[in-house]
């Protein structure tokens, strides 16, 4: 089975800063790794993820991602954050040959200041 | 496109009442999944289907069953519901291994 931790409930940070969201995973077998965004009274949608290659994965709105076996991680990050990033982020795991089950972390609520 | 539908958008239910939650995908993906997102816990998997015909427990299934009489519709159904079922319920679907999950824009439950 597959767990999923993402350790900072809240991140807060200023425009134009740069932000870490964190996430660790726990699973006996090779993984795909996704991360999600949910914006204010909205359903879930697609940031990146990793299923196999390069373990730097570029998303959409600028975002990007690390898979580090070793550390069991796949940190998000993003150089510059606007307001609009703004949102809550929830890293997700599967099981790479049984992926019946994605297993979503408890969220990190990312919010920008001007 | 509309993508995934969910019915209703929101809806306040007496406990004890049954209720199902609809879904509805037109992408005809193989794969669907209900979710519920509840403060401070995320998402947790309620029930899945890989195909038609078929479906399978996730993390939290007690109080809820589905059904998957075809590609494109998957309903939650509570059978007398309770207050802790009070939360977000999402439905998704994917069309293959690996590949994104979509998801419905979510059902509001609120059981009094």
């Amino acid at each position: 089975a597959q767990s999923v931790t993402q350790l900072d409930s809240q991140v807060p940070v200023f425009e134009e800063a740069p932000v870490e969201l964190r996430c660790n995973y726990s699973s006996s077998v090779s993984v795909y790794l996704f991360w999600y965004v949910q914006y204010p009274n909205q359903g879930l949608q697609l940031l990146l993820k990793y299923l196999s290659g390069s373990t730097l994965v570029k998303g959409i709105n600028g975002f990007e991602a690390e898979f580090n076996k070793s550390q069991t991680s796949f940190h998000l990050r993003k150089p510059s954050v606007h307001i609009s990033d703004t949102a809550e982020y929830f890293c997700a795991v599967t099981g790479a040959y049984n992926t019946d089950k994605l297993i979503f972390g408890t969220g990190t609520r990312l919010q920008v200041f001007p | 496109i509309a993508g995934i539908t969910q019915a209703p958008t929101s809806q306040i239910l007496a406990a004890g009442r049954r209720m199902t939650l609809r879904c509805t995908q037109d992408m005809r993906h193989n794969a669907m999944y209900w979710y519920r997102q509840d403060l401070g816990l995320g998402l947790r998997l309620i029930h899945y289907s890989n195909t038609a015909g078929t479906t399978g427990k996730g993390e939290v299934p007690d109080g809820y069953s589905v059904s998957r009489a075809n590609t494109d519709d998957f309903p939650l159904t509570l059978a007398s519901a309770v207050p802790s079922q009070t939360s977000v319920y999402f439905c998704a679907s994917s069309d293959s291994v690996g590949n994104t999950i979509y998801f419905g824009e979510g059902s509001w439950l609120t059981v009094v």
